[in-house]
């Protein structure tokens, strides 16, 4: 079935530092892929999407490549900030079949 | 917040026991989904409501059951309690039942906490 990999955390960086955190998938047909967002005590906010092949997603910073030929989806962000803490989901849903997540990536971001 | 209200926000109980936990999409969604997030498992689909419909089914034990009433609020029924069931419950709403096209909004979760 249908499955996202992503690296596992926790990630620390220092304010400003450049982030990446991987994220691969496998999935049958065409999926559309997304980053979701946990703050501390909240629930999962769409962070960005991406439907198509060669798509880029982006939002507060965060960007995304759908790359088909190497099936992945990694999220960087130039210069991070404290307010990032967070943990970071991958996931992808094939046609109508509802969000597969990645085990989430903890980044923690210190001043 | 996001529109999606779950209660109880945290509930602890004992092992054999049950409890329901409720969620209010949000407004002009049809569908609910229901998640369970543990430590080792993550994040785990547990089924999906269309307006009033089961739509898919995920990863939910026997024990375990929902339903989506006509004024489209939803209830996930957990019975015969283990601790392995301890965890964050999330309840997410979208505005149809194709979740590849549209996003899904997810309320805060509920922390159920077996003893």
């Amino acid at each position: 079935g249908d499955s996202v990999t992503q690296m596992e955390g926790p990630v620390t960086l220092s304010e400003e530092a450049f982030l990446t955190i991987n994220c691969t998938y496998t999935a049958t047909g065409y999926p559309s892929l997304f980053w979701y967002v946990q703050y501390p005590g909240e629930g999962l906010q769409l962070l960005l999407k991406a439907t198509k092949a060669d798509d880029k997603g982006s939002n507060k910073g965060f960007e995304a490549t759908y790359r088909k030929e190497t099936t992945s989806f990694h999220l960087e962000k130039g210069s991070v900030q404290v307010s990032d803490s967070a943990v970071y989901f991958c996931a992808l849903s094939s046609g109508n079949t509802p969000l597969v997540f990645g085990k989430g990536t903890r980044l923690s971001v210190i001043a | 917040d996001s529109g999606v209200t779950q209660t109880p926000k945290h509930l602890i109980t004992a092992t054999g026991q049950r409890v329901t936990l409720r969620c209010s999409p949000r407004s002009g969604d049809l569908s609910v989904y229901w998640y369970q997030q543990s430590l080792d498992q993550g994040l785990q689909f547990l089924i999906q409501y269309y307006n009033g419909e089961e739509r898919a089914k995920g990863n939910i034990l026997e024990r375990f059951s929902a339903q989506q009433f006509p004024d489209l609020h939803s209830e996930l029924n957990l019975s015969s309690l283990e601790l392995g069931d301890s965890a964050l419950y999330f309840c997410a709403s979208s505005v149809t039942g194709d979740s590849g096209a549209n996003v899904l909004t997810f309320g805060a979760g509920s922390r159920l906490t077996v003893l």
